[in-house]
């Protein structure tokens, strides 16, 4: 079975604080993603990487980098929190092809 | 731009009987198209998917159907579970991408 882990499940920041949220993968997919959801707004794509080291921007950037130093890991960096990126952060990898993807299991993260 | 839409925020369904939740999208270059069912506090798991060159797909009670004329996909759970209640997404892939674009969620209810 595929395992995708966060690093927290909740997590509580102040504004302006660096935030890290860690998401790993054991089987051995090349793409990665990182996804918010907001109530209304179904899941909408932050970043995703293809490849160690690649990365390309999805439907909302701003506000956010990521880091893919090895195939398993994939961080996503929220540089000064702020209070409107309070939501559910989820991480998901794939293959190739097929093209389903495999999430983890969130972290619901609160910015004061 | 919301490319996939789902245009019912929520579904309530006697248990036993048809469940059908559906999904509409605008871009003709989507060629695979996935559903996922997520529990709250938990990621989305992958439920059934079609490619653009069929127009059904089953899974035991699930099936999924794809009129491509209309762009419209739905899904069909048959008979419905208290187990089903859950929050329901669709998803496309647009030819040569490797993302998706997810739908804002339908949430299900069984009733007993």
């Amino acid at each position: 079975d595929v395992k995708v882990t966060q690093s927290s499940r909740y997590l509580v920041k102040r504004t302006g604080e660096k935030v890290f949220l860690e998401c790993v993968q054991d089987m051995d997919h090349e793409n990665m993603f990182w996804y918010r959801q907001d109530p209304g707004l179904g899941l909408r794509l932050i970043y995703f990487s293809y490849d160690v080291k690649m990365k390309e921007k999805g439907d909302i950037p701003e506000g956010y980098s990521v880091s893919r130093e090895k195939k398993e890991r994939f961080s996503l960096i929220l540089e000064s929190a702020s209070t409107n990126q309070t939501s559910m952060y989820l991480c998901a990898s794939s293959l190739k092809v097929p093209y389903e993807q495999y999430f983890g299991p969130g972290t619901r993260l609160t910015v004061t | 731009d919301q490319q996939v839409k789902q245009n019912s925020p929520s579904l309530s369904v006697q248990e036993g009987r048809i469940s059908i939740l559906n999904c509409d999208y605008t871009n003709s270059m989507f060629d695979y198209f996935l559903w996922y069912k997520k529990y709250p506090a938990e990621g989305p798991t992958f439920l059934i998917s079609i490619s653009s060159i069929k127009d059904k797909n089953e899974d035991g009670r699930f099936t999924v159907f794809l009129n491509k004329s209309a762009k419209h996909l739905s899904l069909h759970i048959v008979p419905s579970q208290p187990g089903d209640s859950a929050v329901y997404f669709c998803a496309a892939k647009r030819q040569g991408a490797q993302k998706l674009v997810f739908g804002q969620g339908t949430r299900l209810t069984i009733n007993p």
